[in-house]
């Protein structure tokens, strides 16, 4: 069964820090690996997308990459302000067609100015 | 429509009723998925439906949920006989292809009294 973990559960920075949040999952086997970020009361949002194939994707000021062999992923966001803070979630693919997608349970970010 | 739209926004009904959740995907999206969010929990998966392949119903907590889409159009999920542990957001995503990225509404808060 795949598991997917995510750490810190919770992060505060100061305005214009870099930082990277973590996202381990436990079978390797993924398609796939999306980033998503959900603001209170309100959607998810998608960010990045890794093929399995790929080592990275980069979009703005957020670099995902992703190690499929050891099961982890990180999201760094650079130069962070206070527009970032929302809850970040990674999700995974499994290998076989058809099959859902299974989240983690978020690290929340809060960016001070 | 430009984005995913579930409807109703918001619903409270009393427990044991029954109630139908809907949501309409982006026009010419093949994959559909459910989640449901309890509060300050994380995304649980409930159910996939991919083109005309079977849907991946693994998720589903017990047999009061039940879902339904017709073609690859609007999807609805009922619930029967709602007991308060049911009071959660219900989020609806699709994608335009199998584990492709992911566009979600903004969700359904039922509150079970």
């Amino acid at each position: 069964k795949q598991e997917v973990t995510q750490i810190p559960a919770a992060l505060s920075v100061p305005e214009g820090e870099n930082l990277v949040l973590n996202c381990s999952f436990t079978d390797s086997a993924i398609y796939n690996l999306q980033w998503f970020r959900q603001d209170p009361g309100k959607g998810l949002t998608s960010l990045l997308l890794i093929q399995s194939s790929q080592r990275e994707q980069t979009s703005g000021r957020l670099n995902a990459s992703l190690d499929k062999s050891s099961g982890r992923s990180t999201l760094y966001i650079a130069a962070s302000q206070p527009g970032d803070s929302a809850t970040y979630l990674c999700a995974v693919s499994r290998g076989k067609a058809g099959t859902a997608l299974i989240f983690g349970k978020g690290t929340t970010l809060s960016v001070s100015s | 429509g430009a984005g995913v739209s579930q409807s109703p926004s918001n619903k409270v009904t009393e427990k044991g009723k029954d109630v139908e959740l809907r949501c309409d995907p982006i026009s010419g999206h093949t994959a559909l998925y459910w989640y449901r969010q309890r509060l300050g929990q994380g995304l649980e998966f409930l159910i996939y439906f991919q083109g005309n392949s079977a849907p991946d119903k693994s998720g589903l907590p017990s047999d009061r949920f039940s879902a339904e889409r017709t073609g690859e159009s609007v999807s609805t999920l009922t619930i029967q006989r709602t007991q308060q542990e049911d009071s959660a957001v219900y989020l609806c995503a699709s994608s335009s292809r199998d584990r492709g990225k992911l566009f979600f509404g903004s969700g359904t808060q039922l509150s079970v009294l």
